[in-house]
C-alpha cells in the first residue's frame, strides 16, 4: 500500500544508546519531515528535507541527526538517547506543489529509560 | 514565526449533537493553508479538512465544516451529527505557501481532546 512507513512502532532505549528511526515513502514525495509529539505540546518539527541531499533544522533539532540520500528514505538518528527524548515520533511527506497537506506515518513510540 | 493556538484542551459532546472546536493563529503572511487533523486512539494522523487563505468560501467535508475568518485569524471546526468514531484529538495546523527556509512545514496547535458521549 502506498504511504509513509515508519519502523519500529515501539522502542525502548537505555540512556546513552543510539538508534535510527526509519521512514520510507513510495509516493515520490519531495518534502519529508520529522515531528515529535509530547502530551500537551502538539507536534513539533525536528528536521525536514525538501529533496534528496537537502535537509534543515526545525523547532527542536538538538540531539537528532538526519540525512536524505534518496527521495524515498529519511532516517532520524538519535546519537545518545536521553530521557527527554521519550516521545512519539512522526514522519510525514508531501509532494511539492500539491496543497493537500502532509501524509503521516503511523508513528514510533520511543521510551528512554 | 507562525503560532497556532487551540484554547480548549478538552471538550465533550453528546452523540448526534454539534460541536465547534476553536483555533486562532498568528502570521504576517497573506498566502497560507490551514488544516484540521484528527488523531484517534490508533495514533494515526488523519487529514479532516483544509482551507486555502485566498478562498473566502468556507471548506466543508461531509459532517465537517470550518468557519474561516481571515481578518480575525480564526479557523474553527464544526462537527455536525457527532458520532462515537469522532472521539479523538484534533489538531489545527498552519502551512505557508511561500518558498524559503522553513516554509511548507506544518505548525501545529497543542490539540483539543474531543469525547463523544453516547
Amino acid at each position: 500500500n502506498a504511504g509513509v512507513t515508519q519502523t519500529p512502532k515501539f522502542q525502548v532505549l537505555k540512556t546513552g544508546q543510539s538508534m535510527t528511526l526509519q521512514c520510507a515513502q513510495d509516493m515520490n514525495h519531495e518534502y519529508m519531515s520529522w515531528y515529535r509529539q509530547d502530551p500537551g505540546m502538539g507536534l513539533r518539527l525536528i528536521h525536514y528535507s525538501v529533496g534528496a541531499g537537502i535537509t534543515d533544522q526545525g523547532e527542536v533539532p538538538n540531539g537528532y541527526n538526519v540525512s536524505r540520500s534518496t527521495t524515498e528514505d529519511f532516517p532520524l538518528r538519535l546519537l545518545s538517547a536521553a530521557p527527554s527524548q521519550t516521545s512519539v515520533y512522526f514522519c510525514a511527506s508531501r509532494q511539492s506543489g500539491q496543497t493537500y497537506g502532509y501524509t503521516f506515518g503511523s508513528g514510533t513510540r520511543l521510551t528512554v529509560v | 514565526a507562525q503560532t497556532v493556538t487551540q484554547s480548549q484542551p478538552e471538550m465533550s459532546v453528546q452523540e448526534a449533537e454539534t460541536v465547534t472546536l476553536s483555533c486562532t493563529y498568528d502570521t504576517s503572511e497573506n498566502n497560507y493553508y490551514l488544516f484540521w487533523y484528527k488523531q484517534p486512539p490508533s495514533r494515526q494522523m488523519i487529514l479532516v479538512i483544509r482551507q486555502e487563505a485566498y478562498k473566502q468560501q468556507n471548506a466543508t467535508e461531509n459532517r465537517f465544516s470550518v468557519n474561516f475568518q481571515k481578518a480575525a485569524k480564526s479557523f474553527s471546526l464544526k462537527i455536525s451529527d457527532s458520532q462515537l468514531g469522532d472521539t479523538a484529538m484534533y489538531f489545527c495546523a498552519f502551512m505557508m505557501t511561500l518558498s524559503g527556509a522553513g516554509s511548507y512545514q506544518l505548525t501545529f496547535g497543542k490539540g483539543t481532546k474531543l469525547s463523544v458521549i453516547p
